[in-house]
Parts: structure tokens; sequence; C-alpha cells
């Protein structure tokens, strides 16, 4: 089974500055979808961005983007000109292809702070 | 357009009772998740459904059981809850095609005393 390794439990970030939230994760297949999940505290999970494995360009979506490096298995987030409601728990998800079920194989979760 | 819905929201069983969370879905999804979310532990996975009729198990499903009668529907039920299966429980549905992410509920937080 695959395995998602988030090691930053908790992460802080000042109020417009820039955070890295780091995820690898460990499979034998060479096509697959890597997802970042944010849980805010009303516990409920939005998507934030995506990213297809057999795509080299770093998927971004407005104030976040990726830095996905394959063969190191790496799939770091940073969200730049951070706000208050970037505070939330979030989960670097991992999604094969195909796969029976197609489930996803989540991370344990870093917990961000931003500072006023 | 509703999405995931699940029921209820907050519940709290002694132990040995049993319990079905209803999970429901408005998108015409094939495939739908339990998911369960546990401090330090991420979420894992308890048992999911190809489709209607069909169910399979998970990285967790000790002390689950589940059904897929209607294809929007996915229930799951606890026969006789213990303390450890204390969490908040997430539902999730998504297309059959990988591209797409899940669709969550908005979770349910189960306390069994």
């Amino acid at each position: 089974a695959q395995t998602v390794t988030q090691s930053q439990p908790e992460m802080s970030v000042q109020e417009a500055e820039t955070v890295t939230l780091s995820c690898t994760y460990d499979t034998s297949e060479s096509d697959y979808y890597l997802f970042w999940y944010k849980q805010p505290p009303s516990r409920q999970m939005i998507l934030v961005i995506r990213q297809e494995a057999y795509k080299q360009q770093n998927a971004t979506e407005n104030r976040f983007s990726v830095n996905f490096q394959k063969a190191a298995k790496s799939f770091s987030l940073k969200i730049s000109d951070s706000q208050l409601g970037d505070a939330a728990m979030y989960f670097c998800a991992y999604r094969s292809m195909p796969n029976t079920g197609n489930q996803f194989y989540f991370g344990t979760g870093t917990s961000l702070t931003v500072i006023p | 357009n509703a999405g995931v819905t699940q029921t209820p929201k907050f519940r709290v069983l002694k132990t040995g009772q049993s319990m079905t969370l209803l999970c429901a879905q408005d998108m015409n999804h094939e495939y739908m998740y339990w998911y369960r979310q546990d401090p330090g532990m991420g979420l894992r996975l308890i048992h999911y459904s190809v489709g209607e009729g069909t169910t399979a198990k998970g990285e967790v499903p000790d002390g689950y059981n589940v059904s897929r009668l209607k294809k929007q529907n996915f229930l799951l039920g606890l026969e006789s809850a213990a303390p450890s299966q204390t969490s908040v429980y997430f539902c999730a549905s998504s297309y059959w095609t990988t591209a797409y992410g899940y669709t969550f509920g908005s979770g349910t937080r189960l306390t069994v005393v």
C-alpha cells in the first residue's frame, strides 16, 4: 500500500508571509494524482490543489502552488501572502490510477497557524 | 446542489449500543467511502463501495459494517459500540475517474462512553 508522510505536525507563519508544507510519499506506480486538502475548524474538507504525476509543470491555484519532485517523491505546498483564513489542518493525499476503489491515502496532517 | 450529506452530525453512545450513520450524495458518484479521523493519524479508510450493491473493506474495517442498497446512499453501522470507536467519521464520494478528488461530507463526531 502507498504511504504518505507529513513530517511537520505543526507550522506557523506570519500574516502576509510565505510558508511551505512538506509531503513525501512512497509508491511503485508511475501514474497517480496528488492532492492537498484543507480542513478548517469547521471540519469540512476542502480541496486546495491537485497535481497529475505525468505533468512536469507544477500546479498553481491563486496563492497556492506545489513543488512536485517526482523522482524524490516529494509534493510540498507553498502558501504565499498568508491570510488568517488559511489557518487550518492541511492533508496531503495520494490517489493511484487505476486502482480498485480509487481510494486515497492521506498523510497525518500539518496544523497551520497564521499569526496576525 | 447539496453534495454529500451526513447524518447525524454529533452522537454520544454507550458502550454496546448500536447505531447507523447515513451518507447521501446527489452527484451521481459511483464511488463512496467511509473514513475515520483520529488525532495524529490522519484519515483511515473503513469501508468503501464502487457501485450500488457492492462494498469492500478498507484499512480499519473491524467493528463496522456497511451497505449500499441505493447508489446515492452509503450506510455505516456499528453493531456494538466500543470506546475505541470514538472518532470523527467522514463520508466521501467521487466519480470513477481518478482525476477527480473526493467530495466530503461535513463529518460526524461520535463519542462512545
